[in-house]
């Protein structure tokens, strides 16, 4: 079975600019996380979703940031407008949480590398 | 919230040679997972272990929830180990809280 999913790999863009990070959860897997790596704060929760709805989302940055999960195999991380600061590598994480208390081991993407300028 | 302190923050090993890293919490977790991240960024999950002990080959980690510490053992270590190491904790709600990592680098 293929991993979790990200695109691009690899993001330019220019202070201003609209940068749309996306990713594809592991089949079958109903939770999905997006995490942000700096060197300055390490890696950090940014938004997580159970069956596609957002249930915290205390770890987005500013209203610049925005996440979506249309549906159980998609999920977007939207930043508009980028900022120099954004720069980071951005990560996606599923795991198969069903509904209760346990939790279940979280597989991460092979990351975003954003870069504004 | 929880705190995550990891030890020692870098270390330096002859290939070969074998290995302790630590994992402090501050809390009682549900979920404690160790990761590998490569020279490539990539983060690699080596354990789910939020109690008792794994092995998986030269690696294997023990959780010990109670005195809240989990360790991550290497053995025989090889150039392809070099990387950063993250212990990462469940607050609450499946929200991972990561440690700053041990950064090891393996000599040949």
């Amino acid at each position: 079975d293929a991993g979790v999913i990200q695109s691009p790999r690899h993001e330019v863009t220019e202070m201003g600019q609209e940068v749309t990070l996306r990713c594809k959860p592991i089949s079958g897997h109903n939770s999905l996380f997006w995490y942000r790596q700096t060197m300055m704060r390490g890696l950090e929760l940014l938004i997580y979703f159970n069956n596609n709805v957002p249930i915290d989302d205390s770890g987005m940055p500013e209203d610049r940031f925005s996440a979506k999960m249309p549906n159980a195999s998609f999920s977007t991380l939207k930043i508009q407008p980028s900022e120099p600061r954004d720069s980071a590598v951005y990560f996606c994480a599923s795991s198969p949480r069903l509904s209760g208390s346990r939790s279940y081991e979280q597989y991460f993407g092979p990351g975003t590398r954003l870069t504004v300028t | 919230g929880i705190q995550v302190e990891q030890s020692p923050p870098d270390l330096i090993l002859q290939e070969g040679a074998n290995s302790t890293l630590r994992c402090n919490f501050s809390d009682s977790v549900n979920n404690l997972q160790w990761f590998h991240q490569n020279p490539w960024g990539q983060l690699i999950n080596l354990f789910y272990i939020p109690s008792g002990t794994k092995q998986n080959g030269r690696l294997s980690a023990t959780t010990v929830a109670t005195e809240r510490y989990s360790l991550l053992y290497i053995s025989s270590s090889q150039t392809t180990d070099s990387g950063v190491y993250f212990c990462a904790v469940e607050e609450y709600g499946n929200k991972l809280v990561f440690g700053a990592g041990t950064i090891l680098r393996v000599k040949s």
